[in-house]
């Protein structure tokens, strides 16, 4: 059991580039959702999914963009990066009334 | 939409002496989780709460759930240095058991 797995664990980008995060799970999770903590900060909420094909944004959605074709995967997109989506991106899985597990993070640079 | 508050926002204290993070939320919670996340680490689940008023105990560490499950606290008796990190607490409310909605954290510091 892996847990859940992300993809890279850094990345500088330059401004204007666009990449995509990878997150997997094998514990067969249906819930799914995307963090981004800041030096010094709490977990601020950008997209999450209650299953495949299902996805809602969080409190800071802006920027960002995902999907959710099968129960492992859940990626996140950036199509424009932005220095100020210079921060550290973990990707989480749970069920119904259980803790979350979280990836290790993916620290990303935009410069 | 939900908030929940943390206080304090950093804690330092001496090797032994105790340590208390209290949670507050803007809503009535269904459960609440505490997490700790280590320099440079993931955050890491501790503890769920699902009752009023709970008392649950992990060694050193007592999480208490409040009577109106609006709040909740985490206390650390006789601090170690392996108890260094950042300790936040999440909820669920408003009859979701997927929102998962995270406190900002307490950065806890232990001086050897």
């Amino acid at each position: 059991n892996a847990g859940v797995t992300q993809t890279p664990k850094f990345r500088i980008l330059k401004i204007g580039q666009s990449m995509t995060l990878q997150c997997t799970q094998d514990m067969n999770h249906n819930y799914m959702y995307w963090y981004r903590q800041d030096p010094g900060m709490g977990l601020k909420l950008i997209y999450y999914s209650v299953g495949a094909g299902i996805t809602d944004k969080g409190e800071v959605p802006n920027g960002y963009n995902v999907s959710r074709s099968t129960t492992e995967d859940f990626p996140l997109r950036l199509e424009l990066a932005a220095p100020s989506q210079t921060s550290v991106y973990f990707c989480a899985s749970k069920d119904r009334d259980t803790e979350a597990f979280f990836g290790q993070g993916t620290r990303l640079t935009v410069v | 939409g939900q908030q929940v508050m943390q206080i304090p926002q950093y804690q330092h204290v001496q090797e032994g002496e105790d340590f208390t993070t209290y949670c507050n939320s803007s809503t009535t919670l269904s459960n609440i989780q505490w997490y700790k996340q280590r320099p440079g680490g993931h955050p890491v689940f501790l503890i769920q709460l699902v009752k009023s008023g709970e008392v649950k105990k992990q060694k050193r560490l007592t999480f208490q759930f409040g009577e109106a499950k609006k709040n909740s606290s985490l206390h650390i008796t006789a601090t170690q240095t392996t108890d260094v990190g950042t300790y936040f607490c999440a909820g669920h409310s408003g009859g979701s058991n997927y929102k998962l909605t995270f406190g900002k954290g307490t950065l806890l510091t232990v001086n050897p």
